[in-house]
């Protein structure tokens, strides 16, 4: 069974930092990309930050601020995030996602989030 | 690549034929994804490469188009269906539409 746990999650005050974790199981980890998404109050999703086998993007918003890394003998994604602002309270997603190469057409697996709230 | 949902609201009953739209600001092939979301839950995967079905889903879902425009049409609308539903392109850099919220 596939199984999806974001952890770091909480408040921060603006300008500052946090960083999440991401554990994940059931499959093999290092095969698959892995994907943070944000669900902020009042809005839609929002995708963050991806990475496969050592390239990484960032959605424009972020660029700059977000890193985000693996380590694939811990099956764990992390996202580290500086100079936090009010925009970026929100639920934090992490997921694998579907892909365009024939093994992760489908594979889509999401935890349950961690919140994220900037605010002095 | 902007995704734009239309439209952000429709409201229906059971038993209706719905279709949702999705426009891409530049072409992402076949390479769409559609997604339901409820209150306090994680998105549950519904289409991926724009018209498959994702298993265990109902028939009643499905999905069509490529390049540019996108649809999703539930045949006939279940109150388990009453939801938002998000397009998700993943051909470049990936993004997502900005929601459609079904309901009653």
């Amino acid at each position: 069974e596939v199984q999806v746990l974001e952890s770091g999650g909480g408040l921060v005050q603006p300008g500052g930092s946090l960083r999440l974790s991401c554990v994940a199981s059931g499959f093999t980890f290092e095969n698959y990309g892995m994907h943070w998404v944000r669900l902020a109050p009042g809005r839609g999703l929002e995708w963050v930050s991806a990475i496969g086998h050592g390239d990484t993007y960032y959605a424009d918003s972020v660029t700059g601020r977000f890193t985000i890394s693996r380590d694939n003998s811990q099956n764990t994604v992390y996202l580290q995030m500086n100079s936090l602002r009010a925009e970026d309270t929100a639920l934090y997603y992490c997921a694998t996602l579907p892909g365009r190469a024939p093994g992760d057409a489908g594979f889509d697996y999401w935890g349950q989030g961690t919140v994220i709230t900037v605010s002095s | 690549i902007q995704m734009t949902q239309s439209p952000s609201t429709l409201s229906a009953s059971v038993g209706d034929r719905v279709t949702i739209t999705c426009r891409a600001s530049q072409s992402v092939g076949a390479w769409l994804a559609w997604y339901q979301q409820k209150p306090g839950k994680a998105p549950k995967l519904l289409i991926y490469k724009a018209s498959s079905l994702d298993s265990g889903v109902p028939s009643r879902f499905s999905g069509s188009g490529s390049g540019t425009e996108f649809t999703l049409t539930i045949s006939s609308l279940q109150p388990d269906d009453f939801a938002t539903y998000y397009c998700h392109q993943y051909n470049g850099l990936r993004t997502f539409g900005q929601g459609t919220r079904v309901e009653i």
